[in-house]
């Protein structure tokens, strides 16, 4: 019940293109859900969050789509550009210990030129 | 500049020896944590501290210590006791308000790799 499934595990886009990697969770409890970002060879950085008393947000090319009922949430990368090539894990966790994330399994982007 | 930094970036170590990962913060923050990052599977919870001198278990502790003397400070000690240690280490920190911490940031992380 605390895990967080992320699919796909790899995905490869063309530029211009939109990347969709998609999170289920089954903990209710959980209220925060951020998406990280990672280069290779560094740590993960906050890309985006979102909070369950909203379906969407957005920044810049970067969309956070989430569906409390289905109990799924997901990022979408729209114009993805090649500097967007990096490995994304969405995570999870309780209002009261939004530090103690639960992490998907990643998924590995690639936009080619 | 304000950050995380992890040392030593890639470690070495044959098997049955302990080894010393370090973690500091100029942050300022209260919550410290490691993460242990696998390929396929993640990101995983090993030890977490909210406060200086106090830290709890997290879902991948065994074989792990940790120790938080310092506000800035955690270092993490694998064990000979880890049965398959070769991994990718990321040390995060985040601030305290009450119960809700906040965003992780992450150090650049520690490769080990056991012989």
């Amino acid at each position: 019940q605390q895990q967080v499934k992320q699919s796909p595990q790899s995905l490869i886009v063309q530029k211009g293109g939109i990347s969709i990697i998609n999170c289920a969770y089954e903990n209710t409890a959980f209220d925060y859900f951020p998406w990280y970002q990672q280069f290779p060879g560094k740590g993960p950085a906050l890309l985006i969050a979102i909070r369950p008393d909203v379906s969407e947000k957005k920044e810049g090319r970067f969309t956070i789509s989430f569906n409390k009922s289905a109990k799924q949430f997901s990022l979408h990368i729209m114009d993805s550009q090649p500097g967007d090539s990096a490995t994304y894990f969405c995570a999870a966790s309780t209002a009261s210990n939004t530090g103690k994330l639960i992490f998907g399994q990643g998924t590995t982007l690639q936009v080619k030129p | 500049d304000g950050g995380i930094t992890q040392s030593p970036k890639y470690l070495f170590r044959k098997e049955g020896q302990n080894v010393t990962l370090s973690c500091e913060q100029n942050l300022n923050h209260d919550a410290m944590y490691w993460y242990r990052q696998d390929p396929g599977q993640g990101l995983r919870l090993i030890y977490y501290s909210q406060i200086v001198n106090d830290f709890q278990k997290g879902d991948i502790a065994e074989g792990y210590s940790v120790s938080r003397e310092k506000k800035e400070s955690f270092p993490l000690t694998v064990t000979s006791a880890q049965k398959n240690p070769t991994a990718f280490y990321l040390c995060a920190s985040s601030r305290r308000t009450g119960g809700n911490t906040g965003e992780l940031f992450f150090g650049e992380g520690s490769r080990l790799t056991v012989l």
